[in-house]
Order: C-alpha cells, then structure tokens, then sequence
C-alpha cells in the first residue's frame, strides 16, 4: 500500500515552453501533498505544500506564478513549471500524507519515483 | 526556521555497525524522522521518533533526544545494497513538513 506515482518520469523541453508534472496517490486519500526539489547532491528542498481544495503554501523564495500547484482531488496534485529555464532543470519530487489521523505514521510522507526535467 | 547538521560521508565494510548523527535547531518540533535514498530514486521512509529513545526496525535502528536536540540512524550488519544518501528530516511547521538534513553518503565496502 501507500504508493505515489508521477509523471513523467523524464521531461526535456525547450527554453520557454510550460511543463506539467502529476502526482498521484494510488491506493490512499492524500490530504496534503509536498513538492519537493532536488539538486545533484544535494538535499530535498520543499518548494510547496498542498491541500486538496485550497491554494498552496509557498516556501520562501520559491516564485508562485512560476510553478503553479493544482490539488484538485484527493488523489491528484499537479506542478507546473511555467516558461522553464534551464535553471529550473532538476529533479522534482511529490509526497503525499494521507492525514493526521494519529499514531506516528500520520506524519510519514510517501514519496513518488521523481521527475528528472531537463530544459536545453 | 529549522536546520540540521549531518556528516556528508561515511565508509564502513559488509558487516560492521556504522552511526550516523543528526543534530538539529527548530522553532517547531514534532519529530525525527529518516530516509534512504538510492542514486536516481525517491526517498523511502526508514524511521520516526517523536520520543525519546530508540526505536529498533530490524536492521535499523534511530534514537532521539529531544533535550539534546539530537538523533541518530544506527545501521547494523551492512550490507552492499545499504550503500546510499540517508537524510534526517525534521517534522514540523503547520503543515508537519519535513525539512531535511543535507544528507549522509554512506559506501559500504565489500
């Protein structure tokens, strides 16, 4: 159980042009769901967090109106990275937490294979 | 804010019993959690403690100490497949979000 996927898995596009990148939760109900990104060697950074049915939460630094998140159902967060630069090429990672039910697994997040975006 | 402090590399061989340490500062607390990453692929989540003490998980084990601000992740009787990143992640904010650690390159030699 508690499987994420996201696709596509790998994406090239070109400088300029929009990307969009789903997660999914499989066989659970995600209340919340995280984006995270990732540089070579380094660490995950979260971007933003979701919950289904109401804006994001932007970390600092990270442009709103330059990768926008959709959580339209309790299944299916979307990011889109708009007029991409070869800057924003990294590896994007979602994770999905099916809520605060109590216990300690209410915290653990679940994490999708990733999306490696390269823009040339 | 929160940050974590973790070395960047460790080496043992197959068998041995290696440590590794995570100290954090935070403004919010609700746990400490660890992930394993292999090169290309997604975190996999190994523990969590919100308590102090150690939480064993067969192989694994993680310990908390929440005055010290302080956990770490024990791996016992390595093998080659343990070779991999390992992030401590602090859960927190209101959202319980994680913010990780920069992570630990552990090489398990043969």
């Amino acid at each position: 159980g508690a499987v994420v996927s996201q696709h596509p898995s790998r994406v090239i596009c070109k400088s300029g042009t929009s990307v969009k990148i789903e997660c999914r939760s499989l066989d659970f109900q995600a209340t919340t769901m995280f984006w995270y990104r990732q540089f070579p060697k380094q660490s995950l950074m979260l971007m933003a967090t979701s919950n289904e049915g109401s804006k994001a939460t932007y970390e600092q630094g990270v442009e709103k109106d330059k990768f926008l998140i959709n959580h339209a159902s309790l299944t299916l967060s979307t990011l889109t990275v708009t007029s991409a630069h070869p800057e924003d090429s990294s590896f994007y990672i979602c994770s999905a937490r099916p809520g605060l039910a109590g216990g300690k697994h209410s915290y653990e997040q679940y994490f999708g294979p990733g999306t490696r975006l390269t823009v040339t | 804010g929160q940050s974590l402090e973790q070395p960047s590399e460790v080496t043992a061989v197959e068998g041995a019993i290696v440590q590794i340490n995570c100290t954090y500062q935070t403004s919010g607390f609700y746990g400490l959690s660890w992930y394993q990453q292999h090169d290309g692929g997604a975190p996999t989540f190994l523990s969590y403690n919100a308590l102090d003490g150690l939480e064993e998980t067969g192989r694994f084990s993680s310990f908390l100490s929440r005055s010290d601000s302080y956990g770490y992740l024990l791996l016992q009787e390595l093998q080659m497949k343990d070779s991999a990143s390992y992030f401590c992640a602090v859960v927190g904010g209101s959202a319980r979000q994680l913010t990780f650690g920069s992570g630990t390159q552990l090489t398990v030699l043969p």
